[in-house]
């Protein structure tokens, strides 16, 4: 099956400045990747997707790049804000599955 | 914007009993998940269920747990005789009809409670 690695686990970043969060898979059949934003108490929120006939994709501060022949795929969030504090986790789902696997998850800290 | 909701939000249930996480998917899916996710951990997948029927399920979704869509609206989660390590939040989530690479939505969870 697939197996999602994230990293890194905890990430502090000033306000203002950029995240970045990794991560790679396993199964080169995999052809969706959703990223989820956790807050406190609350489910896994979609933030953004990309698919595998795409290499990049950007939402406002947000942005997904996705390389498929290294199997690795990254979160950018520029501009970060104090309301950006979360947990994030990346996803894989196999093509033709219904199987969401996770990663780890970051716990992302904005200072102000 | 719609959304997926879950009830009740925490349930508290003493070992061997059974419990029933009701869940109400956006009104037009037609795709329904359970994940969970153990404290502190990366949430898991539990089973999905398409067309009254179970389409793919996990390891950890073994005999003692059971899904149905009783009607139009409601899908649940039942665990027939909880142990101690089912504590955890269970996500319900739900996509449309276009393919598995479309989003999946989830529900800001049941924290279940096993004592």
């Amino acid at each position: 099956g697939e197996n999602v690695e994230q990293h890194p686990s905890t990430l502090s970043v000033q306000e203002g400045d950029s995240a970045v969060i990794k991560c790679t898979y396993s199964d080169s059949a995999s052809n969706y990747f959703p990223w989820y934003k956790q807050e406190l108490g609350k489910g896994p929120q979609l933030i953004i997707d990309i698919r595998s006939n795409v290499g990049e994709k950007k939402d406002q501060r947000i942005a997904v790049t996705l390389n498929k022949t290294a199997k690795h795929f990254s979160l950018h969030i520029t501009e970060t804000q104090p309301e950006d504090s979360a947990v994030y986790f990346c996803a894989a789902i196999l093509g033709g599955n219904e199987k969401l696997t996770f990663g780890t998850g970051t716990r992302l800290t904005i200072i102000p | 914007e719609p959304e997926v909701t879950q009830t009740p939000s925490h349930q508290v249930t003493q070992m061997g009993q059974e419990v029933i996480l009701r869940c109400v998917p956006i009104s037009n899916h037609l795709y329904f998940y359970w994940y969970r996710q153990i404290l502190g951990q990366k949430v898991e997948f539990l089973v999905s269920f398409y067309n009254n029927e179970i389409s793919e399920k996990s390891e950890i979704f073994d005999d003692q747990f059971s899904v149905e869509r009783p009607d139009g609206s409601n899908f649940t989660l039942k665990i027939r005789s909880t142990k101690l390590e089912d504590s955890a939040m269970y996500f319900c989530a739900s996509r449309g009809p276009s393919g598995s690479n479309q989003p999946q939505h989830f529900g800001d969870g049941t924290r279940l409670s096993i004592l």
